[in-house]
């Protein structure tokens, strides 16, 4: 396992709904990253936090937010849910902007209906 | 721009054969390229990684990658197959500047008896 955390496991959320997902890091790491992947696909990159700040953001609409805490645990926050957004969240914790390793999390299994 | 790809949806071996899993990539600049592997319901494994040096990536449980510059290919390896192998396999690459990964869409890695 790579201490990387994330809750809840699975999540069934009503279209409309707002929903929060929680990322605990692996410890001595500052940058956590989240990816969304929808069933058959790669992951895909939602934004990354480094110490607290957003540090970089992919092609999401602002209904996806988030936040990273004192201690390098994250959340991902989506308003509005659209039967779209249903797919696995990961979260990937490592070490600095740059470093050349991350480590996933088990995934949050988000379903829309 | 940076792209993945995996060429293949899904790769048959059998057991104790060698196999080899697919990717090419387009990066600008020097590229980190990166393979995870997913078992069902789980959050993402690293397996090897190519930064610089020798173009012979050697990582986990047996698996190697040869990195390719004039083919742009990062091609995953190993010289027998085992049956716990079967796996969803992502090729991944990064900007050396951003630890941003950019996914390929998945080789489904079957090993059969």
């Amino acid at each position: 396992e790579t201490g990387v955390t994330q809750s809840p496991t699975h999540l069934i959320k009503t279209r409309g709904q707002q929903v929060t997902l929680r990322c605990s890091s692996q410890s001595g790491h500052n940058t956590v990253s989240w990816y969304q992947q929808a069933l058959g696909q790669g992951p895909q990159f939602i934004f990354q936090y480094y110490r607290e700040e957003e540090n970089g953001r992919g092609n999401f609409p602002p209904r996806f937010s988030g936040l990273q805490f004192p201690n390098y645990s994250s959340e991902l926050n989506v308003n509005a849910l659209e039967l779209d957004d249903s797919a696995l969240y990961l979260c990937a914790s490592s070490w600095g902007q740059r470093n050349t390793e991350a480590f996933f999390g088990q995934g949050t299994r988000l379903t829309v209906v | 721009a940076q792209s993945v790809a995996q060429p293949e949806d899904q790769v048959n071996v059998a057991e104790g054969n060698p196999l080899t899993v697919k990717c090419t990539y387009s990066v600008s600049g020097n590229p980190y390229l990166f393979w995870y592997v997913q078992y069902p319901n789980r959050g993402l494994q690293f397996l090897l990684k190519y930064i610089t040096g020798d173009n012979l990536v050697k990582g986990s449980y047996g698996f190697e990658a040869e990195f390719n510059k004039s083919q742009t290919s990062f091609h995953l390896k190993k010289p027998s197959a085992l049956v716990s192998d079967s796996a969803l396999y992502f090729c991944a690459v990064t900007p050396n500047n951003f630890n941003k990964f950019y996914f390929g869409s998945g080789t489904k890695l079957n090993v059969k008896p």
